[in-house]
């Protein structure tokens, strides 16, 4: 069975210090790897994608992600954590085919000033 | 541009009763993804749409959930005899197609009384 796991509802941060929130995912095949956060009363939003290539990626506001297909991991991580950075982070994963896609259950990143 | 809109964003409805649910995509997008999104949980997938046909609709719970996208653009989601288990917040997306991220909408809550 496909799935997508997110192993923390919560992770807690200060301020400037650095932030990863975990995913790991079950796929057959050559998966194609997302990440999305969802502010309060907003739609998701997406902030990065792997699809091949480095495994590095690179993505909006300053987060990043890396791909360990070993590890079926693709944590998303950022430097310095901003208190606009709390949000739930959503990890999805789909396949080439079908296009179909799966969604971790969400983390809730609380960032502390 | 527009984004992808839902219409209504609230519905409140009593228990047997039919409602529908509109996506508008982005426009010139191919695929149109509905998902449930119950709280506390990531969204989960409810069927896909390759222009006007369903291409997956594996994740329908049952045959009181239906979806439509006659003209490849504007989709609806129906539901017929709602129970109070289909109280949920029902998120549309669209995409121009594989290996691109989604584009969600900002949801409609249902809550079946």
């Amino acid at each position: 069975a496909q799935s997508v796991a997110q192993p923390e509802d919560q992770v807690n941060v200060a301020e400037g210090n650095p932030l990863t929130v975990k995913c790991t995912y079950s796929v057959s095949g050559n998966p194609y790897l997302f990440w999305y956060v969802q502010y309060p009363n907003r739609g998701l939003q997406f902030l990065l994608k792997y699809i091949t290539g480095d495994n590095l990626v690179k993505g909006s506001y300053g987060f990043e992600a890396e791909f360990n297909k070993s590890q079926t991991s693709f944590h998303l991580k950022k430097p310095s954590a901003l208190v606009s950075d709390s949000a739930l982070y959503f990890c999805a994963v789909s396949r080439p085919t079908p296009n179909k896609f799966y969604f971790g259950s969400g983390t809730k990143l609380n960032v502390k000033p | 541009g527009a984004g992808v809109s839902q219409t209504p964003s609230n519905k409140v409805t009593e228990k047997g009763k039919y409602v529908e649910l509109r996506c508008d995509p982005i426009s010139g997008h191919t695929a149109l993804y509905w998902y449930r999104q119950s709280l506390g949980q990531g969204p989960e997938f409810l069927i896909y749409f390759q222009g006007t046909g369903a291409a997956d609709d594996s994740g329908l719970p049952n045959d009181r959930f239906f979806a439509v996208r006659p003209e490849g653009s504007v989709s609806t989601l129906k539901i017929q005899r709602t129970e109070r288990g289909d109280s949920a917040v029902y998120l549309c997306a669209s995409s121009p197609g594989q290996p691109n991220e989604q584009f969600f909408g900002p949801g409609t809550r249902l809550t079946v009384l």
